[in-house]
């Protein structure tokens, strides 16, 4: 079965400062890559997701990613961090023809102004 | 686009109570729904997937008997907590796959806290 490796927990930054959250995934095949975004008191949303193509994505506000295959990786970036970008991220896996989405932990970023 | 509401977000209940919560695509038909349990710190863990017209598929330690799903509609679903004890509170959280999208992209409800005395 697929899991899902989040190795932040909780990180806090300083506005301005550059985001990476890493993720991590173990399986083999053909994997469809999500992050998702939890605003405090809110749903949560897509931010971004890599299906084929090219490995660097990019999502909403400011936000890409990168799907390193031989890392089994697909880290979160930004370059310069906002307080309203304060909230929770899950890396989420889904492999090919199978509905399941597999979430991993979950990290709090905590953006200081 | 792509709403997905749940209700009650937040239920209090006597221990051995049993208690509804619902999911509700509100502006597209899903075919998918699938129901997440979230502890504090912890990942978002399936509990189900359910496809409208047929019964659900609980993942491995879920037991179905206690928690009872009915996608009865293209439009809602719903989690049923039999019985419920302590233990059974948790943040459960609804998603759903629009039928006529093909990406894996998955649409959140707000969340339901449970909270069982």
């Amino acid at each position: 079965a697929q899991s899902v490796s989040q190795h932040n927990h909780h990180v806090i930054l300083s506005e301005a400062a550059s985001l990476e959250l890493g993720c991590n995934y173990s399986y083999g095949g053909t994997v469809n890559l999500f992050w998702y975004v939890q605003y405090p008191g809110q749903h949560l949303q897509l931010l971004l997701k890599y299906f084929s193509g090219d490995p660097l994505v990019k999502g909403i506000k400011g936000f890409e990613a990168e799907f390193i295959k031989s890392k089994f990786s697909f880290n979160l970036r930004k370059p310069s961090v906002q307080w309203s970008d304060t909230a929770e991220y899950f890396c989420a896996v889904k492999t090919g023809g199978y509905q399941k989405v597999t979430f991993g932990t979950g990290t709090k970023l905590q953006v200081i102004p | 686009g792509a709403v997905v509401s749940q209700h009650p977000s937040w239920v209090i209940c006597k221990s051995g109570t049993s208690v509804k919560i619902e999911c509700r695509s509100l502006d597209f038909q899903a075919t998918t729904m699938f129901w997440y349990r979230q502890f504090p710190k912890q990942s978002l863990m399936l509990m189900a997937t359910s496809n409208e017209g047929s019964k659900a598929t609980y993942e491995q330690g879920v037991e179905k008997d206690k928690f009872l799903i009915n996608h009865a509609s293209l439009t809602l679903s719903t989690l049923t907590v039999t019985s419920a004890h302590p233990e059974d509170s948790s943040f459960y959280i609804c998603s759903a796959r629009p039928r006529d999208r093909f990406t894996g992209e998955l649409f959140f409800g707000e969340g339901s806290r449970l909270t069982v005395l």
